[in-house]
């Protein structure tokens, strides 16, 4: 049971280039989540889904897009890198149950724009 | 406007004191409530939490108080470990069939031996 993973670990970009951050999870979560964490900012929500095929804006949501095409994986993708979007990403998954919220985190993933 | 604060930027505690990390928030919808902390190249985990029909929950070492009244919430450790020294977010969250959780900027705790 990995839990959750990302794909890659660490990436440099140059400013213009693409990429696409991979999230799996393997507990049949329904929630998946990206944030953001830079330094003294805390983890800023990027986008979010709450199931296959759907997906909503969070605070940060300006450079990226997602998509949830199978309930196990989410993709954030940048079509265009700007060094502001240097931060390392996180995603999580979660799944209502009763009373609890708790997210479950990924490993990051360290991206540097130049 | 910053939903969720955690003032302290950092706390440094000895071993076998204890450590307590403060949050305030000003959205009085949030109602339920995180704690989650994060080693250096390591995601965050999920420490405890607590339902804002209560004041008080506990688990081992962990202890999250709430206060409504004065949108506080504060996590104290005893007795603090060496092996706790990382940092500790504090979030929160609006009630509903899902969730998205706010986060505070964290605070490092340092447990010296």
């Amino acid at each position: 049971n990995a839990g959750v993973t990302q794909t890659p670990k660490f990436r440099v970009l140059k400013t213009g280039q693409s990429m696409t951050l991979l999230c799996a999870q393997d507990m049949n979560h329904e929630y998946m989540y990206w944030y953001r964490q830079d330094p003294g900012m805390g983890l800023r929500l990027i986008h979010y889904s709450v199931g296959e095929g759907t997906t909503a804006k969070g605070e940060v949501p300006d450079g990226y897009n997602v998509s949830r095409l199978k309930k196990q994986n989410f993709l954030l993708g940048l079509e265009s890198a700007a060094p502001s979007q240097t931060s390392v990403y996180f995603c999580a998954s979660s799944h209502p149950a009763g009373d609890s919220y708790e997210q479950f985190f990924g490993p990051g993933t360290r991206l540097t724009v130049l | 406007d910053q939903q969720v604060k955690q003032n302290s930027p950092s706390l440094s505690v000895q071993e076998g004191r204890i450590s307590i990390l403060n949050c305030d928030y000003t959205n009085s919808m949030f109602d339920y409530f995180l704690w989650y902390k994060k080693y250096p190249a390591e995601g965050p985990t999920f420490l405890i939490s607590i339902s804002s029909i209560k004041d008080k929950n506990e688990d081992g070492r962990f202890t999250v108080f709430l206060n409504k009244s004065a949108k506080h919430l504060s996590l104290h450790i005893v007795p603090s470990q060496p092996g706790d020294s990382a940092v500790y977010f504090c979030a929160a969250s609006v009630g509903s069939g899902y969730s998205t959780l706010t986060f505070g900027k964290g605070t490092m705790l340092l447990v010296s031996p």
